[in-house]
């Protein structure tokens, strides 16, 4: 079971908004630390999303967005396209066991 | 441009030992913020995060896996090695290298198109 939990799946129309949320605990997202997200299409290795909570590395388009808010943080996808069909995880930090870096457990988003 | 490639076996058998090696370009492992970590993917599940070097030697392993992992670099060969010993099926996975920079803190901002590796008798 992953240290950070996701929703297995969400699903949405083209042009509609999902998000995607991510929730942690004291040790990792509560303890303030920043939290990333990663877009893996099919058949490919993991790509960046979002860092440092809500930042867009150059070439991510600004329908992706990222929050934190406490013990979880969430993605959000706006103007749903069919090339969003992608599985998404979140990742952090945890300050247990002298440290480690954390993955979510992966949301599979199907674009209806 | 960054770039990671990982090699090594694609199938081992039960109890032997992994060793994967990450060949990288475009960076050095002894730039201060620089690391390289290895992460891996069983088929149809989730990311777990194995280990990372950085560029000063400093080293994190998985606590679940730490018994059974050494990461090591030869920054003249842009190189960094992951050994896995007491192989197991459950371990079978696509396993990734990537790269961590002073650029997008605390992420893996370019990672390798991964190893297949399967364990099995």
């Amino acid at each position: 079971q992953s240290v950070l939990m996701q929703p297995p799946s969400v699903s949405g129309a083209p042009g509609q908004r999902v998000t995607i949320s991510c929730t942690g605990s004291s040790s990792n997202i509560g303890a303030n630390y920043d939290v990333h997200w990663y877009q893996q299409l099919p058949g490919t290795a993991p790509k960046l999303l979002i860092y440092g909570n809500n930042n867009r590395p150059s070439g991510v388009p600004d329908r992706f967005s990222g929050s934190k808010s406490g013990t979880s943080a969430s993605l959000a996808i706006t103007g749903l396209q069919s090339e969003d069909e992608a599985d998404y995880y979140c990742q952090s930090y945890d300050s247990s066991l002298s440290g480690i870096w954390v993955f979510g457990g992966g949301t599979k988003l199907t674009v209806l | 441009q960054i770039a990671l490639k990982e090699s090594g076996p694609t199938l081992v058998k039960p109890t032997q030992t992994l060793t994967l090696t990450c060949t990288f370009s475009e960076f050095s492992l002894s730039t201060s913020g620089v690391g390289v970590g290895w992460i891996r993917q069983p088929p149809g599940e989730a990311l777990e995060w194995l280990a990372v070097i950085f560029w000063n030697g400093d080293k994190r392993y998985s606590p679940s896996l730490k018994s059974r992992l050494t990461i090591t670099k030869d920054t003249s060969k842009n190189q960094v090695v992951l050994i896995m010993t007491n192989m197991d099926p459950v371990d079978t996975a696509t396993y990734y290298c990537a790269h961590r920079g002073p650029i997008y803190p605390g992420t893996f901002d370019i990672w390798g198109r991964g190893a297949m590796v399967s364990v099995s008798s």
